[in-house]
This record gives structure tokens, sequence and C-alpha cells, in this order.
């Protein structure tokens, strides 16, 4: 059983398109998360999702917006793509325990190339 | 989120035991450790996490000074499969920070 599920695993497409990555957790977890790592394999956090709500973001380009149709699922919408956004995103969910980053389930990553 | 530092590289032989080192100095009474791992191209796998005590499970051992100032990961019995980059993670609110890891070999 796949916890933590993405779609597509590969993504290649043209500079200036628009673009969606979905994500999905069969865990029951309230909160979800948007990493990217990019080419230096850095990992950063984009976005964090509790129950539906926004809780984080870290300073992402307003191109990315994160949706969340409801809490097991949460999708990344990328408008007008730029070559800098070629990277490995990452979609991860946790349980809650008063506040605190929890044990965090991550997906399998989605390898977006913009040419 | 405290800062951590973490050897860029290590080795282990098969069958042995990894120790891996993770410099916390600025960690705070309420920020927990913790220790994920990447192998190469999948998503980050959780694999440990702290406060005061040592830890232990399926996985690996987790060894926290008293000072809490530096914590150690232990595998106690490294195999080919642990080759991975493993992240300390001094955890603040709501988020996880991850720096560059230590990148674990295990070889023959």
């Amino acid at each position: 059983d796949t916890a933590v599920s993405q779609t597509p695993k590969y993504l290649v497409t043209q500079m200036g398109n628009d673009k969606s990555i979905k994500c999905e957790q069969n865990l029951g977890h309230d909160t979800m998360y948007w990493y990217k790592q990019d080419s230096k394999k850095f990992l950063k956090i984009m976005f964090s999702y509790n129950n539906k709500e926004l809780i984080i973001n870290e300073t992402v380009p307003n191109r990315f917006s994160p949706k969340s149709p409801d809490k097991a699922h949460l999708n990344l919408h990328i408008n007008s793509l730029e070559l800098g956004d070629s990277a490995v995103y990452f979609c991860a969910s946790s349980g809650r325990d008063r506040g605190r980053a929890d044990t965090q389930y991550f997906g399998p990553g989605t390898r977006l190339t913009v040419l | 989120d405290a800062k951590t530092t973490q050897p860029t590289s290590m080795d282990c032989a098969e069958g042995r035991a990894a120790n891996l080192p993770c410099n916390h100095s600025t960690i705070s009474g309420n920020e927990y450790v913790y220790w994920y791992r990447q192998i190469h191209s999948q998503g980050p796998q959780y694999i440990i996490h702290g406060l005061k005590n040592n830890e232990t499970n399926e996985m690996a051992s987790l060894i926290i000074t008293e000072d809490r100032k530096s914590s150690t990961l232990i595998l106690p019995h490294a195999t080919l499969r642990d080759t991975a980059v493993y992240y300390c993670i001094a955890d603040g609110f709501q988020k996880l920070v991850f720096g560059t890891g230590t990148r674990l070999l295990v070889s023959p």
C-alpha cells in the first residue's frame, strides 16, 4: 500500500507552460507539505497545509499555487514555468502533535524538467 | 530551527556499525532531534527522533549527549542498502529544515 503517492513521476515541459503535480496520502494525516530539491540536492520546504488551511508559505513565487481539495490531497499548480523550476518536487504528510513537526512521510518525488 | 553540522561524508564496511555524528549546539529545550535519510532518487525516509533520552527502534539507535548539543545516529549492522544521505534536523515549529547531510557509503 502506497502511503504518499505523487503523479506524474516525470514531467517534461516547455518554458511558459502551466502544469500540475498531484499528491495523495492514505495515512489519515492532517498535514501535508511540498518540498523542492534542486540540482545541488538542497531540500527546502515550500508549503504546508493543515486540514486544508495554508500554514507555511516559504517565500515561494506566486506562480506556485498549492490547492488542497480535502485533507488527503495537496496538489501543486505551477504557472508560466521557468528554467529554474526544474527540480524534484516531494510531497509529504504528517500527523500533528501539539503543533510540532511530527514524523513526515515522503512521496517518491516528481522530477520536473523545463526546457 | 537550530542549525546542525554534520560531516560531509563517511565510509563504513558492510556488517559494521555506522556512527553518524551531528552537532546542534544552539538547540533549544523544546526542539527534537530528527534523523532522516535519502537513498538515491527516493523521497526522504524517517529514521528516528528524540528529545533528551537515547532512543532505539528497528532501524537505528539515537544517542543524545546530556547537554543536548550533539547526537549520534548508530546503524548497528550497516548493509549496502544503507548507503544514503543522512540528515540530522533540530526541529523547530511546524517544519523540517534539511541541511546538507552526511553521505554514507557502505562498502562490501
